[in-house]
């Protein structure tokens, strides 16, 4: 696609159930980052790959949290006994390579509401 | 620890110029970013400016940096309707670890009046 995709674009969940967030990054982009956006803050960071591979998973807040990208394309974001506070919109972003020497194109974010 | 702090509203004329201003505080930012977020739409990245550098100009939009108080802020010449929107202020730093992780101020919604 011409863009970084996210699906679904919005997920209302019941509290203690599993969730699981799509990020179709640009083709050909070998990073992928995914942050989350809580009402009136900045993007945080959660994890980033490279490829593959989880290159930094520190911004995960905690285990209930989880990510793949198994083939180096698609990624999945996971989040297991969703509480209220993990309401917020996901945002996945991708880009060429390293982050300084190109510019990371955001998606337009799944926005989780857990009730 | 690290935060990037920004003013979180700001209203001008149609005409003007707007200035928002950002302050970091990690002083091994490699970095520093300029994004756009309009309502219901994805974050744009408006420019970005190194940190050996002082000042960097993209037709309406100025980048000013002061490494040594650790303060960015993006002017905008003859600010437009279609300016109105969220202007976040990012720091990429972490020299020896992630080349991902941004960290993001809060926001600044700048408000054009006409």
């Amino acid at each position: 696609g011409a863009g970084v995709s996210q699906t679904p674009s919005n997920k209302v969940t019941e509290k203690g159930k599993y969730v699981e967030l799509r990020c179709d990054p640009i083709s050909g982009h070998t990073a992928l980052y995914w942050y989350r956006q809580s009402l009136g803050q900045g993007p945080e960071f959660l994890i980033y790959f490279q490829g593959t591979g989880a290159a930094d998973d520190s911004g995960l807040p905690n285990d209930r949290f989880f990510a793949v990208r198994p083939e180096g394309s698609v990624s999945t974001l996971k989040i297991q006994r969703t509480e209220r506070g993990d309401s917020a919109v996901y945002l996945c972003a991708s880009s060429l390579g390293r982050l300084e020497d190109t510019e990371a194109f955001f998606g337009q974010g799944t926005r989780l509401t857990v009730v | 620890g690290e935060d990037v702090e920004q003013s979180l509203f700001l209203s001008v004329r149609e005409g003007d110029s707007s200035v928002i201003n950002c302050t970091y505080t990690d002083s091994s930012s490699t970095y520093l970013y300029w994004y756009k977020q309009e309502p219901g739409a994805g974050l744009q990245l408006l420019t970005y400016i190194f940190s050996n550098m002082d000042m960097k100009q993209d037709q309406r939009l100025t980048v000013l940096l002061n490494k040594k108080d650790k303060h960015l802020s993006l002017r905008i010449a003859d600010t437009q309707t279609g300016d109105s929107a969220i202007y976040f202020c990012a720091e990429r730093s972490r020299p020896g670890g992630s080349q991902g992780n941004l960290i993001f101020g809060k926001g600044t919604k700048l408000s054009v009046k006409p």
